[in-house]
């Protein structure tokens, strides 16, 4: 059964503060995508990995950064969290090839910023 | 205009009634179009894939595609409460690309 985890279901954090979001899947997945989901804009794709040690900016990469050390793992850092970066995070993995299109989501996180 | 747009709803239809969601898009590059449900407070859910124009049956949900349209349609037979989610669809073009979704409609069923 495939399985996409996020560290923290819930967070509250204050502003200014660094965060960050931690993704694992279990599937040996290449590709790892985070998205934001906010009501009345869908998910909008903040940065994506198509391999190890490799990210690509996504639609709204700005207030945000990555990092991938290991396959099954994609981190998302907030550098400076602000009140506008309240939203819902979701985490997802794919496999290139066939039905690559395919994304498993992980449960999400909600973070709430003051 | 967003390249896909999808109509939020909400929508309350009572149980056993078919429901039909919808997705029209702008980009003749997709070929590739999923459905995601989504329950509350829980990541989305691969529902339906479908690649290029045509329909797939999976029970009681069908997906139809209309390429020539930029049209896709979710059917979902003899709704239940358990169907109550909201619904995303996707899309995508060749190769390893990432996914464009619409924003989601709400899907409420009444017992």
């Amino acid at each position: 059964d495939v399985k996409v985890t996020q560290s923290s279901r819930y967070l509250v954090k204050r502003t200014g503060e660094k965060v960050f979001l931690e993704c694992v899947q279990d599937m040996d997945h290449e590709n790892m995508f985070w998205y934001r989901q906010d009501p009345g804009l869908g998910l909008r794709l903040i940065y994506f990995s198509y391999d190890v040690k490799m990210k690509e900016k996504g639609d709204i990469p700005e207030g945000y950064s990555v990092s991938r050390e290991k396959k099954e793992r994609f981190s998302l850092i907030l550098e400076s969290a602000s009140t506008n970066q309240t939203s819902m995070y979701l985490c997802a993995s794919s496999l290139p090839g066939t039905y690559q299109e395919t994304q498993y989501f992980g449960p999400g996180t909600r973070l709430l910023v003051l | 205009q967003k390249e896909v747009e999808q109509d939020p709803g909400p929508l309350s239809v009572p149980e056993g009634a078919i429901v039909s969601l919808n997705c029209t898009y702008s980009n003749s590059a997709f070929q590739y179009f999923m459905w995601y449900r989504q329950y509350s407070r829980k990541g989305p859910e691969l529902l339906m894939y479908t690649y290029s124009s045509g329909n797939k049956e999976d029970g009681r949900f069908t997906a139809q595609v209309d390429k020539s349209s930029k049209y896709i349609s979710l059917f979902i037979r003899d709704s239940q409460p358990s169907d109550s989610a909201t619904y995303l669809c996707a899309m995508s073009g060749r190769g390893n690309e990432k996914l464009t979704f619409g924003t989601g409609t709400r899907l409420t069923i009444i017992p």
